[in-house]
Formats: structure tokens, sequence, C-alpha cells
């Protein structure tokens, strides 16, 4: 089955700074990479995607790069601000499959 | 309209009884899930469920078992609760169409086992 790391486990940055959260996947069929978010207390909420046949994606401050040789993808916020402190999660899944592997989740902590 | 909702939102019982959380998602998807979030907040997979088949995750203990009354909905059954069943239950769905497409989380049942 798939293994997904993700790193770093937490991360601390000034607000206004960056954030990069990396993840690894294992199994070369994955092609469907979310990002999750989760606030204190509440559930887990996609905020970007990325699938297999593109190399990055942007929405705003969010980022998602895919590296499908290396087998790895990433997420990046610029400008960072207090409330997106939260635990951010990656997954991998593949097309047709039931079946989403989660990383480790990433506490992020943007200090004002 | 919640598109995946579930109930009760906190649960709170004693150890050796037996309990249901209840899980309805009105976004037609075809697949239904069940994961477990730990104090550690890791996210692990219990269940996968739609019309054709059930994938258990070969770590989850049987006193746990998915009952699918129709495909919008998936209720998580459990037997003989034990402390170590305590932590957040997060009911998900999703579909296997097109290129691919992510989970919606329901707003997660805290149980407590004491």
């Amino acid at each position: 089955g798939e293994n997904v790391e993700q790193h770093p486990s937490t991360l601390s940055v000034q607000e206004g700074d960056s954030a990069v959260i990396k993840c690894t996947y294992s199994d070369s069929a994955s092609n469907y990479f979310p990002w999750y978010k989760q606030e204190l207390g509440k559930r887990p909420q996609l905020i970007i995607d990325i699938r297999s046949n593109v190399g990055e994606k942007k929405d705003q401050r969010i980022a998602v790069t895919l590296n499908k040789t290396a087998k790895h993808f990433s997420l990046h916020i610029t400008e960072t601000q207090p409330e997106d402190s939260a635990v951010y999660f990656c997954a991998a899944s593949k097309r047709l499959v039931v079946q989403f592997y989660f990383g480790t989740g990433t506490s992020l902590t943007v200090i004002p | 309209d919640t598109a995946v909702s579930q109930t009760p939102k906190y649960l709170v019982t004693q150890m050796g009884n037996d309990k249901s959380i209840k899980c309805e998602q009105n976004l037609g998807h075809d697949t239904m899930y069940w994961y477990k979030q730990d104090s550690k907040k890791f996210l692990k997979i219990m269940f996968s469920y739609n019309n054709k088949e059930l994938i258990i995750n070969e770590t989850v203990p049987n006193r746990f078992s998915p009952k699918s009354p129709d495909k919008a909905h998936l209720n998580l059954h459990i037997n003989s609760l034990e402390l170590g069943d305590s932590a957040v239950y997060f009911c998900a769905s999703s579909t296997r169409q097109g290129e691919g497409s992510p989970l919606h989380f329901g707003n997660g049942t805290r149980l407590t086992v004491t």
C-alpha cells in the first residue's frame, strides 16, 4: 500500500513569513494529492489539491508543487497570518481507488 | 445544509458499553469512510465502503463494525467499548468519478470512554 511521510511535524513562523510543508509518497500510481487544514476542535477541510498531470497549482497565498519523478509534493503558504495557525495534512490517492493515505500532520504556528 | 453530518457530536460512555455513531451525506457520493483521530492528531482510516465493496483496515478490532442502510448513510457500531477507543471519529465521503476528488469530512464525534 501507499506510505505518505510528512515533514516537519511542527513549524513556527513569524507573521508575514512563508511556510513550507513537504510530503513524500511511495506508490508511483498515486495521482491525486489533496491538502487539508484542521483548526482546533474542527474537521479537516480541503484547502488545495493537485492532480498528477500538473506540476504546480496556486490559489492566492497557497500553492502546491508536485514532483512525480521524485514522488514528493509540497505546500507553500506565503505572507502567513495568525489565522493560518492549524494542523495541515497531506494525502495521496489513486484514481478509481477508494483509499486516501494521510501524512502525519504538521502543526503550524504563526507568531504575530 | 451540512454536506456530511454525523451524530452525536459528543459521546461519553463507560467501558463495556455498546454505542453507535450515525453519518449521512447529501453530496451524492458513492463512497463513505470512517476515520479515527487520536490524541496525536493522526488520521487513521478504519473503513471505506461503497455499495459494492467494504475495505477494512486490518488493524481495526472486530468490535467495530460499519453498517450502511443505503448509500447515503454509513453508521459505526462499537461493541464492548474500551478506554483506548477514546478519540475523535470522523465520517467522510468522496466519489471515485473523474480524475480524483477530495474527501469531505463530517464535524466529528468526540468519544470518551470512562
